[in-house]
């Protein structure tokens, strides 16, 4: 089955430490999203990758890091820097690489609860 | 800056009924627009992409319209089915520094009682 696999499910953080959430996708899509869900709030982009060993900042990056080494996997870092770090994680991808107007498909997310 | 809003925030209506969700945005030079849906505690499963040159979309009883110029677009679910609860996302995308970047709603929450 193709699809994106986003692990864990519940992800407990105490504080100042830093955790990674994992985004795996076998769509063989070049580019990848991260999204933060807060209750009440539609999604804000945290970071995307257009393409292999890139990616830019999105709205709210301060806190959060990610790499893209892989063009399967973009694991985004939840640092310390994060104050507010409780919400739903989503991550997404898309085929990338013809500009503009791609669906977009998520993966079930990751719940962050601080401890 | 694009804002997407919904309304209403939430929706509660008998099994049978149509209905129509709105969404609207202040930037009309967007690329596409997209309803997605939401379960509780879900990931996001696509719905609709309506390109900017295109009018109207539809997949089953679901129709979704854009009206780029005043900044708005409907979903229409025809003879709604308890099945059909969930939350609803609207999100469009913008070339504003580059790669697919949408702006979503806060959604309209759809309860479809028996």
């Amino acid at each position: 089955d193709g699809g994106i696999t986003q692990s864990p499910k519940y992800l407990f953080r105490k504080e100042g430490q830093n955790v990674t959430l994992s985004c795996e996708q076998n769509l063989n899509h070049d580019a990848m999203y991260w999204y933060r869900q807060d209750p009440g709030q539609g999604l804000r982009l945290i970071y995307y990758s257009q393409i292999v060993n890139d990616f830019q900042k999105g709205d709210i990056a301060e806190g959060y890091s990610v790499s893209r080494e892989k063009k399967e996997s973009f694991p985004l870092t939840v640092t310390s820097a994060q104050k507010n770090p409780t919400a739903f994680y989503l991550c997404a991808s898309s085929i990338g690489g013809r500009g503009w107007g791609e669906t977009q498909y998520f993966g079930p997310g990751t719940r962050l609860l601080v401890l | 800056k694009q804002e997407v809003t919904q309304i209403p925030a939430a929706l509660s209506v008998p099994e049978g009924e149509n209905l129509v969700l709105n969404c609207s945005f202040t930037d009309s030079a967007i690329y596409n627009l997209q309803w997605f849906r939401q379960d509780p505690g879900k990931g996001l499963t696509s719905l609709l992409l309506i390109q900017s040159s295109q009018r109207e979309q539809t997949s089953g009883r679901l129709n979704a319209s854009l009206d780029k110029s005043s900044g708005r677009s409907t979903l229409y679910i025809a003879a709604s089915q308890p099945g059909d609860s969930a939350t609803y996302l609207c999100a469009v995308s913008n070339p504003t520094g580059g790669g697919n970047k949408l702006t979503f709603g806060t959604g309209t929450q759809l309860k479809v009682e028996l």
